[in-house]
């Protein structure tokens, strides 16, 4: 199974602040016949169901507000928020999806400092 | 709108069995993965099951092989999780996922508000 490993666990930053969280595979995501990583983040509110950010490692979802971005490649990924907003407090998570299990991160609880 | 509503979950003795359903609505049901995502009570995401489009292909985490099945009711816009022989640490809110390809390698891009399953005595 693929191991994602997310840090910091934890994160505290300030209003109008760059929030910067890591995620590493434990092998390579990329798929060398198309070129693109099969990586997601995922946004968890409390008492709410994920929300999809990003696929394929980089590619914002439809209405996520371009303060959202990701990058990086085969085993090294980024979710940086450029400009924390009050309503982005919630726990992070990312999640490979090439090859089952799935596996996701352990995720990293942000909050405003 | 995409919508997916869970059902099925409750309180069951270990050894136990109960299905969950997840309706789907508001897109091509037959043309999506699905998959169930858990979550134990203040932990973290794991995913359990995945299914393709057809549902021909079934994925499953090694922890469920063999207790649980996945199937989908392309007539009925219905994913199914069957699960057998339950354990306590099967207990967790179950999530139902929508996939954003057809196959399974794909991110989840719409989640059901998820079931509570209780596995104890």
């Amino acid at each position: 199974d693929i191991v994602m490993t997310q840090s910091p666990d934890s994160l505290a930053v300030s209003l109008g602040e760059r929030a910067t969280i890591k995620c590493k595979s434990s092998q390579s995501v990329l798929y060398s016949s198309n070129n693109k990583n099969y990586l997601g983040w995922y946004q968890q509110k409390p008492g709410q169901p994920p929300k999809l950010l990003i696929y394929w490692a980089s590619t914002r979802e439809s209405g996520v507000p371009d303060r959202f971005s990701g990058s990086g490649s085969g085993t090294d990924f980024t979710l940086t928020i450029s400009s924390l907003q009050a309503e982005d407090v919630a726990v992070y998570y990312c999640q490979q999806y090439y090859s089952t299990p799935q596996t996701f991160g352990q995720g990293t609880k942000l909050e405003i400092k | 709108e995409v919508q997916l509503l869970e059902s099925g979950g409750g309180l069951v003795q270990p050894g136990g069995s109960l299905r969950l359903s997840c309706a789907a609505s508001g897109f091509t049901f037959s043309s999506y993965a699905m998959s169930w995502v858990r979550q134990a009570p203040g932990k973290g995401l794991e995913w359990v099951s995945g299914i393709s489009g057809s549902g021909g292909s079934t994925y499953y985490v090694d922890s469920v092989k063999g207790r649980f099945t996945i199937s989908r009711d392309n007539s009925k816009n219905t994913l199914y999780l069957q699960m057998n022989s339950l354990r306590a640490e099967d207990t967790a809110v179950y999530y139902c996922a929508k996939g954003n390809c057809n196959g399974g390698s794909c991110a989840r891009d719409y989640w059901g508000q998820g079931t509570l399953v209780t596995v104890s005595s």
